[in-house]
């Protein structure tokens, strides 16, 4: 069973520049979580969809936003880059069951590297 | 944003010696994850906790959920080489709105052959 693929593996910008990032799930799971992971810091949570519709958003600015499509893939987008945005993005999917409450158990994928230059 | 109390930062042990971290929190979690971490990779789901008290088995690895349901500890038995990595602890509470996990910054752990 193929795991949760990120694209690109890395992505440079420069600072006011729009960076879009993008995240498949496993199969059969419909809830999709991006998170920040600054360099020496542990995960900031930055968005949590389901179903195509977003569920619940960290402390980050309105410039980070995303979507879930359909099939569930996600994509990240980041307008008005700052210096400070330049960090590892983690998008891990997790299976939501509808009859005793959710799971916790998120996979996440490999990353994408954010370079704000 | 809101993190766990991890512990300790980072760890330089002998091969074979035994490892222990923990997590606290100011809040009560229905969910603890324990994850690792390799250079260049995603976080790997390690163990995954449910119920107050429990404690679970991963082969070398065991972790406990806290009763007060503030706090987990990962234990590692007769640490190798390729037990190096990051581990992060992570709290979450099923069923909630939230959806997210709540990650602890981290124990880097080194083993020395």
């Amino acid at each position: 069973e193929a795991g949760v693929t990120q694209s690109p593996t890395h992505l440079i910008k420069t600072r006011g520049q729009q960076a879009t990032l993008r995240c498949s799930p496993i199969s059969g799971h419909t809830s999709v979580y991006w998170y920040q992971q600054a360099l020496g810091l542990g995960l900031q949570f930055l968005l949590w969809y389901d179903e195509g519709e977003e569920r619940n958003r960290g402390n980050f600015p309105p410039r980070f936003s995303g979507r879930q499509f359909p099939n569930y893939s996600s994509e990240l987008n980041v307008n008005a880059l700052e210096l400070e945005d330049s960090a590892l993005y983690l998008c891990a999917s997790s299976l939501v069951r509808n009859s005793g409450g959710t799971y916790n158990e998120q996979f996440f994928g490999p990353g994408t590297r954010l370079t704000v230059l | 944003g809101q993190q766990l109390n991890q512990s300790p930062q980072s760890m330089f042990i002998q091969e074979g010696e035994d490892v222990s971290m923990n997590c606290t929190s100011s809040s009560i979690f229905n969910t603890w994850l324990w994850y690792k971490q390799d250079p260049g990779e995603g976080p790997v789901l390690l163990i995954a906790l449910y119920k107050a008290g429990e404690l679970t088995s991963n082969g070398r690895l065991t972790a406990q959920f806290g009763i007060t349901r503030k706090d987990s500890f990962l234990n590692i038995s007769a640490s190798i080489p390729s037990d190096v990595g990051i581990y992060f602890c992570a709290g979450g509470n099923y069923g909630g709105s939230q959806g997210n996990l709540i990650f602890g910054k981290g124990t880097k752990l080194s083993v020395k052959p």
